[in-house]
């Protein structure tokens, strides 16, 4: 059963990069079937779509995030990453990592494995 | 964007009795060529990460109980949970993937009565 597991700092400062790692286990990134994303949740709030990665470095992005989003994928390593740049205390969130349902390589797919979650508190 | 709205905002039901939540988008996730609908229904439970229930609006995800099912077509959603069990408490999402950004609902909680 494919596993993803979400890394990194639970306390960024503010004007900061938040970065993450999802680490991907029982699968493969490099599949050409399907995509992989972050979503993210505030306390208490929805969830929101913050991007989706091929394991190629093909990248789709939330507009919200302007320029300050980027995400990458390590085939090497089977893992894949978010970095989120000039970090404010709205940036504060649950975020998951997860893979796109498998449909023709392509990204317009839900997700159907997610990570636990990693909690980043944006505060000085 | 497209904005997804969820109704009502929470419903507490009997154990045993049936759930509906609607789901509208503020425009059609049906692409006419294919005949899908880009609609997806997730639960997530208190503490855990959503899992998916039913995408294309109504094909359920390996492993979900035939009491749960998804319906609906263009702007109009619904989720459907027959015979409501305890387990079956959670929030509920409805999201788009018909175009990015991707879009969710903000969710309707189904309690036990």
């Amino acid at each position: 059963q494919l596993q993803l597991q979400e890394s990194g700092p639970g306390l960024v400062k503010p004007s900061e990069t938040l970065s993450l790692t999802c680490t991907v286990s029982s699968g493969s990134i490099s599949s050409s079937s399907y995509y992989w994303g972050w979503i993210r949740q505030p306390p208490g709030k929805g969830l929101e779509w913050v991007g989706s990665v091929f394991y190629t470095g093909n990248t789709y992005y939330n507009p919200s995030f302007k320029s300050r989003v980027m995400m990458s994928v390590d085939t090497s390593t089977n893992q894949f990453s978010l970095r989120l740049s000039s970090v404010t205390a709205a940036d504060t969130a649950l975020y998951f990592c997860a893979k796109g349902l498998a449909y023709r390589g392509r990204y317009h797919v839900p997700f159907d494995y997610w990570g636990q979650g990693a909690l980043v508190t944006i505060s000085s | 964007d497209i904005v997804m709205t969820q109704s009502p905002d929470s419903l507490a039901v009997s154990l045993g009795e049936r759930a509906t939540i609607n789901c509208k988008s503020s425009q059609s996730v049906l692409d006419s060529s294919s005949n899908q609908n880009y609609l997806a229904w997730y639960r997530q439970k208190p503490g855990q990460s959503p899992t998916l229930l039913i995408y294309w609006a109504s094909t359920r995800e390996s492993g979900v109980p035939d009491r749960v099912s998804g319906g609906g077509s263009g702007t109009d959603f619904t989720l459907t949970i027959t015979s409501l069990q305890a387990e079956d408490v959670a929030v509920y999402y409805c999201q788009q993937y018909y175009t990015t950004p991707f879009t969710f609902g903000p969710g309707t909680k189904v309690d036990i009565k």
